[in-house]
């Protein structure tokens, strides 16, 4: 089975820093899926960021991007220039591939706050 | 367009009473996904629906039971709640880049 690691519970990040968000994943197959979502104290859960792990070029969106390291399984979030509305938790997900309905296997999450 | 829509959004039960929570889509998405969220333990599957008229456990199916009534609409049903099924109750849609409803905070005494 698919394991999923976020060894910060929290961070913290003063605003206009950049922070790193590190996230662990364990899995037998060669293919799959890589996702951050960020969950506001609204509740909902808001997608960051996606990475195929066929593609060998790390995804980046505006002030978001990731350093995926597919060989040790590490696939990390970095924001960059932290805005006040950063703050959240973060969570690293993982999908297989393959399978019309596969799951999202969740990491238990880290806490982000932004200080100014 | 809604998106995924979940009622309600609040509940409290006592030990013991039933209730389905309600989750919509209007995306014309084929899967449908049952999550908990726990405090320190992200989110898990309790069910999942690939398509209309199918439906599987995920990793914490106990004590629940689904039914996806036609393309747009997934329930969750608590026959008899307990304590142990206080959490927040998330619905989603779509396999690929899965989109989540806004949650019901659920609370059994």
């Amino acid at each position: 089975a698919q394991t999923v690691t976020q060894s910060q519970p929290e961070m913290s990040v003063q605003e206009a820093e950049t922070v790193t968000l590190s996230c662990t994943y364990d899995t037998s197959e060669s293919d799959y899926y890589l996702f951050w979502y960020k969950q506001p104290p609204s509740r909902q859960m808001i997608l960051v960021i996606r990475q195929e792990a066929y593609k060998q070029q790390n995804a980046t969106e505006n002030r978001f991007s990731v350093n995926f390291q597919k060989a040790a399984k590490s696939f990390s979030l970095k924001i960059s220039d932290s805005q006040l509305g950063d703050a959240a938790m973060y969570f690293c997900a993982y999908r297989r591939l393959t399978g019309t309905a596969s799951k999202l296997t969740f990491g238990t999450g880290t806490r982000l706050q932004v200080t100014l | 367009n809604a998106g995924v829509t979940q009622t309600p959004k609040f509940q409290v039960l006592k030990t013991g009473q039933s209730m389905t929570l309600q989750c919509a889509q209007d995306m014309n998405h084929n899967s449908m996904y049952w999550y908990r969220q726990d405090p320190g333990m992200g989110l898990r599957l309790i069910y999942y629906s690939a398509s209309e008229g199918t439906t599987d456990k995920g990793e914490v199916p106990n004590g629940y039971n689904v039914s996806r009534l036609n393309k747009r609409e997934f329930s969750l049903r608590l026959e008899s709640a307990a304590p142990s099924q206080t959490s927040v109750y998330f619905c989603a849609s779509r396999a690929y880049e899965q989109f989540f409803g806004p949650g019901t905070r659920l609370t059994v005494l």
